[in-house]
């Protein structure tokens, strides 16, 4: 099963540029890399997805490397509103129609005045 | 508006009393999911849906029941509830594969169970 691996916690101020970066070594040759963003007591959001090199939105930017083991969210002078968990999520790369999501346990990302 | 809605929002109930939690989608949506989300442990998945009358055990499964006989409603059925499940509940829909990796999320649920 593809797993990811991200840092628990990250501090920031305003202003900043924010990379958190997700680690999966097994992902999968068809997966995608999602990325989303939750409140206290909402459902997650979605963010950004991306399956190699760079990908960017209004909202952020996704780093693939060649070999995918890896990506790195990247939020671009962040605000107090930016402070939320932030999911990293692939596939489980199983063959077949039904396929399991699986989540990272997330990033808590702290904006600081 | 493209929504999934949830209901209850906020339910206490007793050990062994059966309960079902609702969750609807007006996306036409093929895929649904149920999770749960517990301090420290992050979302973890308790049953998917790839389509009508097709559904999957996620990673945490037991005590838990589904049922997809329409495309819009994917309910969460707890037979028979216990303190253990005391926990906050989301629904998600989206597209197949690939699109389903973006999903979209209903309010949730927070269940107490006493």
């Amino acid at each position: 099963l593809a797993k990811t691996t991200q840092p628990i916690s990250m501090d920031s101020y305003e202003g900043q540029e924010v990379n958190i970066t997700c680690s999966h070594n097994n992902i999968a040759t068809n997966d995608y890399i999602t990325w989303y963003q939750q409140f206290p007591s909402q459902g997650p959001r979605f963010i950004i997805q991306g399956y190699k090199t760079k990908v960017t939105n209004e909202v952020a930017s996704l780093f693939i490397p060649a070999d995918r083991k890896s990506s790195t969210l990247s939020l671009p002078r962040v605000s107090l509103s930016d402070t939320a968990v932030y999911y990293c999520l692939v596939g489980d790369g199983q063959a077949g129609n039904n396929r399991k999501l699986i989540w990272g346990l997330g990033t808590s990302l702290a904006v600081n005045p | 508006e493209a929504q999934v809605t949830q209901n209850p929002r906020y339910l206490i109930t007793v050990t062994g009393k059966k309960l079902t939690v609702t969750c609807s989608q007006n996306m036409n949506h093929e895929y649904m999911s149920w999770y749960r989300q517990d301090p420290g442990l992050g979302l973890r998945q308790i049953y998917y849906s790839m389509n009508v009358e097709v559904t999957d055990k996620g990673d945490v499964p037991e005590g838990y029941k589904v049922s997809r006989k329409e495309k819009r409603n994917f309910p969460l059925i707890l037979e028979s509830p216990s303190p253990n499940q005391t926990s906050l509940y989301f629904c998600a829909s989206s597209l197949s594969p690939p699109q389903f990796y973006e999903q979209y999320f209903g309010p949730g649920t927070r269940l107490t169970v006493t």
